[in-house]
């Protein structure tokens, strides 16, 4: 059973629409969630770390939101160079301290 | 401004051979993580490293795969005998001392097996 999930699989925009990816976790004992983009052919580039409900983070046109079962990526107004794979990774109580990762949200912002 | 650096970024192999991945952290990190990426999936923990230790092990093929972090060095992740189902993208990622701390990766080694 996937313990991290992302949705929706695919997601194309055209510029200027603001629109949401979701990751959902399973774990228990939270600490951390990750949200990190994958150009391709590139590794991921680290985006925002949240640790607890209610706490969100932003970044230009993002903005990653955190509750006790799933984390937002908010998109506001996005432009062509934010097309890109998003990736969502938790780090949980029972691991060592390496991370679990969706298969990530692909993103194309047409001009 | 270094990062995470892997090398090499590209490698062919042919089946039955050897293949070593190399990665130094970043500045000042002593953790370093290896993640396996097949084409369509998503990132797999393979192994967590700090130096002369292996902390966690748990993603790793039991059979021909092998990583290490010496005292003086990169960290390598060794591959003997690959097979074409070893094909894959093979990312190196680093953080500080302390488990909540952020992992930063490399831009990757693309392993091909013909």
């Amino acid at each position: 059973e996937d313990q991290v999930t992302q949705s929706p699989e695919a997601l194309r925009l055209q510029e200027g629409e603001s629109s949401s990816l979701n990751c959902s976790y399973t774990v228990s004992g939270l600490r951390g969630l990750f949200w990190y983009r994958q150009d391709p052919g590139k590794g991921p580039e680290f985006l925002f770390t949240l640790y607890s409900a209610g706490e969100e983070k932003e970044k230009e046109r993002l903005k990653a939101t955190l509750t006790k079962k799933e984390s937002f990526l908010h998109i506001t107004a996005p432009k062509p160079e934010d097309s890109a794979t998003y990736l969502c990774a938790v780090r949980w109580g029972g691991s060592q301290g390496n991370l679990i990762f969706g298969k990530g949200t692909k993103l194309s912002v047409k001009p | 401004n270094a990062g995470v650096m892997q090398n090499p970024r590209h490698l062919v192999r042919r089946r039955g051979q050897e293949a070593r991945l190399r990665c130094s952290p970043m500045k000042g990190h002593s953790h370093v993580y290896w993640y396996r990426q097949l084409p369509e999936e998503g990132l797999k923990f393979m192994v967590y490293l700090q130096k002369e230790n292996i902390i966690d092990e748990s993603g790793m093929p039991k059979e021909r795969f092998s990583a290490e972090f010496p005292k003086e060095g990169p960290s390598i992740l060794r591959i003997q005998q690959v097979v074409r189902g070893d094909s894959a993208a093979y990312f190196c990622a680093s953080s500080q001392q302390g488990s909540g701390n952020t992992i930063y990766f490399g831009e990757g080694s693309w392993l091909t097996v013909v």
